[in-house]
């Protein structure tokens, strides 16, 4: 089976603070996904990579950045955290064969932006 | 750009019946593939059921279907024999070249 693992379900930082979300995953997939679930507006996407050191931004990237140096990890980080991105981010990996293969996705990670 | 529209934010079952959840999209890529994910509360977003675009033949995995109308761009999950373990967030979600666009999800509740 896939596994996709978030470093943290729960995480609560200040104002300010740079953040770091990791995100590893262990079945060699090119794709790696970093979505942003608020209660009403579903799943949106903060940034992908299609590959190591490639990254592309997603519908909400403002305020996020990312980093790709290994294959299996990604990480998302929130340059100066605002309360505005207390939220839950969750973590997605797939891979392509030209064929849309189903994102396998992580628990979550709960932020709390004090 | 692709679209993904789930009407009903909530809707409620009884034990043993079965419910539909309605899901449209719009989208201008010609080979696509559409999903159905269950997220239980607090726990991890799973795959429930798998369309791909070409097939005419709608999926099915046990108790879930769907009915897809390509045509009318509808992409509805039909839940026969439902149980309390179906209670979640189902999104509904479209996708090609690797990335999804997720509808805004349907809260399910299933009565005893």
């Amino acid at each position: 089976d896939v596994k996709v693992t978030q470093s943290s379900r729960y995480l609560v930082k200040r104002t300010g603070e740079k953040v770091f979300l990791e995100c590893v995953q262990d079945m060699d997939h090119e794709n790696m996904f970093w979505y942003r679930q608020d209660p009403g507006l579903g799943l949106r996407l903060i940034y992908f990579s299609y590959d190591v050191k490639m990254k592309e931004k997603g519908d909400i990237p403002e305020g996020y950045s990312v980093s790709r140096e290994k294959k299996e990890r990604f990480s998302l980080i929130l340059e100066s955290a605002s309360t505005n991105q207390t939220s839950m981010y969750l973590c997605a990996s797939n891979t392509w064969t030209g064929k849309n293969q189903p994102q396998h996705f992580g628990d979550g990670t709960r932020l709390s932006i004090l | 750009a692709q679209t993904v529209t789930q009407s009903q934010p909530e809707m409620s079952v009884q034990e043993a019946e079965t419910v539909t959840l309605s899901c449209t999209y719009d989208t201008s890529e010609s080979d696509y593939y559409l999903f159905w994910y269950k997220q239980p509360p607090s726990r991890q977003m799973i795959l429930v059921i798998r369309q791909e675009a070409y097939k005419q033949q709608n999926a099915t995995e046990n108790r879930f279907s769907v009915n897809f109308q390509k045509a009318a761009k509808s992409f509805s999950l039909k839940i026969s024999d439902s149980q309390l373990g179906d209670a979640a967030m189902y999104f509904c979600a479209v996708g090609s070249q690797g990335n999804l666009i997720f509808g805004k999800g349907t809260k399910l509740s299933v009565k005893p």
